[in-house]
Order: structure tokens, then sequence, then C-alpha cells
């Protein structure tokens, strides 16, 4: 157990639509990161939060957004779902000194 | 921006021992790092190299070469449960303090038989 906490772990919507994932990272880490896996595909790195401001941005659609609580807990919002938005969704919190993530369960979003 | 290599599948017999490479390329190095990523599951800490050498880590050995963009997970007395993908990352120069976000490879499958 790595002590980041994702919901949910499972999601099955249609096209159109619009869903929110969640993420609790560990205790006392205030960075958040979230990539995506698609099938057969590595790790895709979207975006990251820093004790609630946007520290650096990777390759996030314009129909992605994402924040960070007070609480520090983080939510991407995916929304005009497409097909090809199909994919498992991690969430990471990072170990301040070395930079090792430490990775949810992840969320597998299927897109009907 | 980064460019990473690893071979897309090996296979290895139990007991065995595996290298799997990993060559990079980015504008400024700041730590590689080695996960394992079992199945539809999340991937798990390895091992992390930003000094030139090896580290060891009980099965799994970690290799780095800084001036080559060149490192090798190292995995000995293979054992079914190693059967997973192996995924590379990179952490960039510009990428430290609250920013540290890691560049992953595509990962390396391995299947591990009898």
């Amino acid at each position: 157990d790595s002590g980041v906490t994702q919901t949910p772990k499972h999601l099955i919507t249609a096209t159109g639509q619009r869903v929110t994932l969640r993420c609790s990272p560990r205790s006392g880490d205030l960075s958040v990161y979230w990539y995506q896996q698609s099938l057969d595909q590595g790790l895709q790195f979207l975006i990251q939060y820093y004790n609630g401001e946007e520290r650096a941005k990777g390759n996030i659609l314009e129909r992605f957004s994402a924040q960070q609580f007070p609480d520090l807990h983080s939510e991407l919002n995916l929304s005009s779902l497409e097909l090809g938005d199909s994919a498992l969704y991690f969430c990471a919190s990072s170990v301040q000194t070395t930079g090792e993530l430490f990775f949810g369960e992840g969320s597998r979003l299927t897109v009907l | 921006g980064q460019n990473i290599d690893q071979p897309t599948e090996m296979t290895a017999t139990e007991g065995a021992i595996v290298q799997i490479n990993c060559t990079y390329q980015t504008s400024g190095f700041n730590g590689l790092f080695w996960y394992q990523q079992h199945a539809g599951e999340a991937p798990t800490f390895l091992s992390y190299n930003v000094l030139d050498g090896l580290e060891e880590k009980g099965r799994f050995s970690s290799f780095l070469s800084r001036s080559k963009g060149y490192s090798y997970l190292l995995l000995k007395e293979l054992q079914m449960k190693d059967s997973a993908s192996y995924l590379c990352a990179v952490r960039d120069l510009r990428d430290t303090g609250t920013a540290s976000k890691l560049t992953f490879g595509t990962g390396t499958r391995l299947q591990v038989t009898l």
C-alpha cells in the first residue's frame, strides 16, 4: 500500500460525458502528479500540483482540468469524453528529497 | 525534451539473470528511476541512480552511466513473480524542488518462464 488513495477504481461512461477522478496523497506529501496510461503505452505525464498550485504541465488536453484543494487532495476532471480517453489514470505523490513517486492504484476509465 | 528507449519485451528463465537496458537523452539529467508494474496495477519503486555506478538492493541492481546516457536493471535469481513490466524514468534538471515530475519510457515487459 503506497498510501496514495484514488477513487473510483473503475468507471464506465459514454462518449461526451464528464467524469471526476479523485486522489489523496500520502500523509505529509504536498505534491500530486497525474499520469495517463493507455493500453500498451507508457505513463504520460498530465499535470502536477504542489500545495495547491499548479507546478508543471504535460500533455494534458484542454478538455481535461485538475485542481488541488487546501486539504491537499486533488481532482482530475475529464470532459467531452472520447473513446481514446479510455485508460488507466494514476495519481502519485512524491518524496521531496529524491523525487521518488508513490503511485495510487489507479482509476480505470472506459469510454463506450 | 526527453527521449527514453527500452526493449519492448524480454523472456528469461526462472533462476536466471536478466539485464534490462535503458538509454535516454535529456537536456539536463537529474536522476534515473526504475519501477516495476504488474499488469493493471500501480508502478512500484525499485531503484534510484543519480551518480555513476551500481546500486544494489537485494536481487535487484541498477547501473548508471551519465556520460553514455545509459542505465540497466539487473534482476538475479529470477522468480515467476518477477514477470511484469519494468519502467525506466528520468528526472530532468529543470524538474527540481517542488516540480519533480518523471518522464517514463514505454517499459519492458519481462516474461519469466519455467
